[in-house]
């Protein structure tokens, strides 16, 4: 089973700053991995697929890049409404398995 | 605009089924090339993955779930369902449906609201 584990759990910041939030596998899982977004009481929301590609209507201040097992998801420039939970998720081919990370918190410092 | 709706019971007991159905609007579940999927979250805490469910009735489930779940599709509806057997107080969650991207991507680009399963007595 592959594991992502998610650094840190919380990350204290202010708007206009720059946040790096982390993703590792346990194994390689290519650069088949995605990042979303969870506001409270709200459905995530896809922000990054495929490692480094936007999803449509994402801002061009979220960013990812990584492969195999180490992911990075880049805000930079934090705007108010970006304080939110995130979630990476990897999935596998076969046998055709989806995973989450346990979730960074960015919280307004 | 696709959009899913997920209905179902809100409250249900220990060792019964939890059952849940998943309307989709604005597109056809038919379509080729698309997973559909259900997603949950306890509260606090963070997404687990159920099972995937392919237009055609192919599915795939989380290993550890694999034992208690059925996912199920009915095209003539725009539906899928999930049955969730022999339920304990650890399966008290947020319940998503959810559609991939397309390309067989497998990333969830299309959620529903959730709907908030207890299970107690």
């Amino acid at each position: 089973e592959i594991v992502l584990t998610q650094s840190p759990a919380t990350l204290s910041l202010s708007p206009g700053e720059r946040a790096t939030l982390s993703c590792r596998a346990n194994q390689s899982v290519s650069n088949y991995l995605a990042w979303y977004q969870q506001k409270p009481g709200q459905a995530p929301r896809l922000l990054i697929y495929h490692a480094s590609n936007r999803a449509t209507g994402i801002p061009a201040r979220f960013s990812g890049s990584g492969s195999g097992t180490d992911f990075t998801l880049t805000i930079t420039s934090l705007e108010p409404e970006d304080f939110a939970v995130y979630y990476c998720q990897q999935r596998t081919n076969w046998p055709p398995s989806i995973t989450f990370g346990q979730g960074t918190r960015l919280e307004i410092k | 605009q696709l959009q899913l709706q997920e209905s179902g019971p809100g409250l249900v007991k220990p060792s019964e089924t939890l059952s849940l159905t998943c309307t989709v609007s604005g597109g056809s579940i038919s379509r080729s090339n698309y997973y559909w999927g259900w997603i949950r979250q306890p509260p606090g805490k963070g997404l687990e993955w159920i099972g995937n469910i392919y237009y055609s009735g192919s599915t795939y489930y989380n290993p550890s779930l694999k034992s208690r779940v059925t996912i199920s599709v009915d095209t003539s509806k725009n539906q899928f369902s999930l049955k969730l057997s022999s339920v304990t107080a650890a399966d008290t969650a947020v319940y998503y449906c959810a559609r991939d991207f397309g390309g067989y991507s497998r990333y969830f680009a299309y959620w529903g609201q959730g709907t908030l399963v207890t299970v107690s007595s």
